[in-house]
């Protein structure tokens, strides 16, 4: 069975300080993993969207991280400012014709002043 | 350009009553897709649309969801009737035809509330 399962459930940080959201799956065979932000009200926006063939990819002070052999991916939040608070999504996407993207449960970011 | 709109943004009914959301995708974008989040679980997908078309309903609980799509531009799902496990947030999203569902834009999702 396919699933994605994120780390830590829910996080708070200071403001200014970095902070890594954790994601492990079991989707297979792997087409592609994406980040997604949502903020609260809101619906996912994506952030990331990294192949089998890519380690790192990153989108301003976002860094996402890809280990296909543990399957692992992580996303790296550096200087954080108080707009980060949000739900951070990992979805992972099966190849070999499914298309249906298995999500993860989320981490719940609140960055305080 | 205007995103995915959904409508309404919350909805609170009472168990045994019908509701029914809507989804107005990008212009252009053939695929929408309809995904719920119940409360402390993740997001699953429901169903996807190709235009008109069901491509896929796979996701779909029961025989109370009903979704359409006529014409090929927005898109509805009723429930009917109602129950408590339906509650959750309902989001459809969107994207062109090639990209399929690796760049999906998100509505803002539709909050349902069965009492």
């Amino acid at each position: 069975k396919n699933q994605v399962e994120q780390s830590p459930q829910s996080l708070i940080i200071l403001e200014g300080k970095n902070c890594t959201l954790q994601c492990n799956y079991t989707v297979s065979p792997f087409s592609n993993l994406r980040w997604y932000k949502q903020d609260t009200g809101r619906g996912p926006v994506s952030l990331t969207i990294m192949t089998f063939s890519e380690n790192t990819k990153s989108n301003g002070r976002y860094t996402a991280t890809l280990d296909a052999d543990t399957k692992q991916s992580s996303l790296h939040i550096t200087a954080s400012q108080l707009s980060d608070s949000a739900s951070y999504i990992c979805v992972v996407s099966a190849g070999g014709g499914s298309y249906i993207p298995t999500f993860g449960r989320g981490t719940s970011l609140i960055v305080h002043p | 350009e205007a995103g995915v709109t959904q409508f309404p943004s919350h909805s609170v009914i009472e168990k045994g009553q019908t509701v029914t959301l809507r989804c107005d995708p990008i212009s252009g974008h053939d695929n929408l897709y309809w995904y719920r989040r119940v409360m402390g679980k993740e997001i699953k997908f429901l169903l996807h649309f190709v235009k008109e078309s069901k491509q896929d309903e796979s996701g779909m609980p029961n025989n109370r969801f009903l979704a359409e799509r006529t014409g090929g531009t927005y898109s509805t799902l009723k429930v009917q009737p109602a129950e408590l496990e339906d509650s959750g947030v309902y989001f459809c999203a969107s994207s062109l035809p090639s990209s399929g569902a690796n760049v999906l834009t998100f509505g803002a999702g539709s909050r349902l509330t069965v009492l």
